[in-house]
């Protein structure tokens, strides 16, 4: 049971380069969503994915898109890289609170560096 | 715009002693406050967690304290041992669904042996 799983771990790109953050999650979570994290800033909330199919826009949604063709994985895809997202990304998955919100279950974060 | 505001960004304590970190948020709609624990390389993982209808909850040596009215919340761990460095973050949200949690800025912990 490997939980959640981000990949890649490291990643340097050039202004203009895009890529795609795979995340998957082996707890059969409905909700899935993606985070970065700047120093002094927390973590701020990009996309999320309420299920298979759906996503929607969270607090910074701007130059990034995601997918969730499948409901262990949700990818999150930088067309055209730019040095403000610099940042360290983080996936997390959640189930559907039944009495109270159900936690956030989080991967180790993918760290990216635009150059 | 910073819907939750945490207090201090840093902060060290000699070991059993008591660690002390304060958040103040502006959304009256929000109504689940959980805290999460960072170590290094690490994604963040729930701690504890309120609801506004209680004002303290307690777990082990992390205990919650909720003031409704000034809405404000803080995390108190007792005893604190070097094993609890770390960097720790509040949230809020609202609703049982998807939680889309707005997070404090943090407070990276450390406590000295």
């Amino acid at each position: 049971n490997a939980g959640v799983t981000q990949t890649p771990k490291f990643r340097v790109l050039k202004t203009g380069q895009s890529m795609t953050l795979l995340c998957a999650q082996d707890m059969n979570h409905e909700y899935m969503y993606w985070y970065r994290q700047d120093p002094g800033m927390g973590l701020r909330l990009i996309h999320y994915s309420v299920g298979e199919g759906t996503t929607a826009k969270g607090e910074v949604p701007d130059g990034y898109n995601v997918s969730r063709l499948k409901k262990q994985n949700f990818l999150l895809g930088l067309e055209s890289a730019a040095p403000s997202q610099t940042s360290v990304y983080f996936c997390a998955s959640s189930y559907p609170g039944q009495g109270a919100p159900s936690p956030l279950h989080f991967g180790n974060g993918t760290r990216l560096t635009v150059t | 715009q910073q819907q939750v505001k945490q207090s201090p960004q840093s902060l060290i304590v000699q070991k059993g002693g008591i660690s002390i970190i304060n958040c103040a948020y502006e959304n009256t709609a929000f109504d689940y406050f959980p805290w999460y624990q960072q170590f290094p390389g690490k994604g963040p993982a729930l701690l504890i967690a309120i609801r506004p209808d209680v004002s303290e909850k307690k777990e082990g040596r992390f205990t919650i304290s909720f003031n409704k009215s000034a809405k404000q919340f803080s995390l108190h761990i007792m005893d604190s041992q070097p094993g609890d460095s770390a960097t720790y973050f509040c949230a809020a949200s609202m609703g049982w669904g998807a939680q889309k949690l707005v997070f404090g800025q943090g407070t990276r912990l450390t406590i000295n042996p």
